[in-house]
């Protein structure tokens, strides 16, 4: 059955550092796959998207890579803020799919 | 412009009862998903609506349903409740849904079965 891994062990990383969080996937062939943010008690804030034909994706501070080979992505923060901290969710979603799968999420803290 | 709005915030109820949350999706989208979050498995996908009809679901008892109206608002009702529908029932509204549509998350639901 389809699945998708993220780190389950919380990420902690010095202010001004670069994070990495990680995002396998298997048995699924998605054509687009998304990065959320999530803060405790609140949704899910939509935060970057790339698709199946692109390598990479950038927006401000924010880097999303896409390896459909390796089955996997990677999201990077750099230059850290403590602000930065919550939990990042990877999602999946194949092309007139109408269906988002996600994954478990990772947590990640920025100390000051 | 209003974001999702979610009814009520919180929810507390016994086993064996029902419940009926809902959802108002942002104005001008069409696609409202449904999702159910636990500590242990993370976001599921409940099921997904557009113009009133559930194009897909996920892989959940026949106790969760939902369905649409023809102003978007969705709502989605859990029969027979047990404890381990303890969640927070999170919806989301899109443009069209599908196509990398990006999805606007509500604050959610949370329902506790006691």
């Amino acid at each position: 059955s389809q699945k998708i891994e993220q780190n389950s062990e919380a990420l902690n990383i010095q202010e001004g550092k670069t994070a990495t969080l990680t995002c396998n996937y298997t048995n699924y062939s998605p054509a687009y796959l998304q990065w959320y943010r999530q803060d405790p008690g609140r949704g899910p804030v939509f935060l970057l998207l790339i698709r199946e034909n692109e390598k990479e994706k950038r927006k401000e501070r924010l880097k999303v890579t896409f390896d459909t080979t390796l089955k996997q992505s990677l999201f990077h923060i750099t230059a850290s803020q403590p602000a930065d901290s919550a939990t990042y969710l990877c999602a999946l979603e194949k092309s007139g799919g109408f269906k988002t799968i996600f994954g478990a999420g990772t947590r990640l803290f920025v100390k000051a | 412009k209003a974001g999702v709005t979610q009814t009520p915030r919180y929810l507390i109820k016994t086993r064996g009862q029902q419940v009926t949350l809902s959802c108002s999706p942002i104005s001008g989208h069409r696609s409202v998903s449904w999702y159910q979050q636990t500590p242990g498995q993370g976001l599921q996908f409940l099921f997904e609506y557009f113009s009133e009809t559930q194009r897909n679901k996920g892989n959940f008892p026949g106790r969760f349903s939902g369905r649409q109206f023809s102003n978007s608002r969705s709502e989605m009702n859990v029969s027979t409740l047990e404890l381990g529908d303890s969640a927070l029932y999170l919806c989301a509204s899109s443009r069209g849904g599908g196509s990398g549509d990006t999805q606007y998350f509500g604050p959610g639901t949370r329902l506790t079965v006691l």
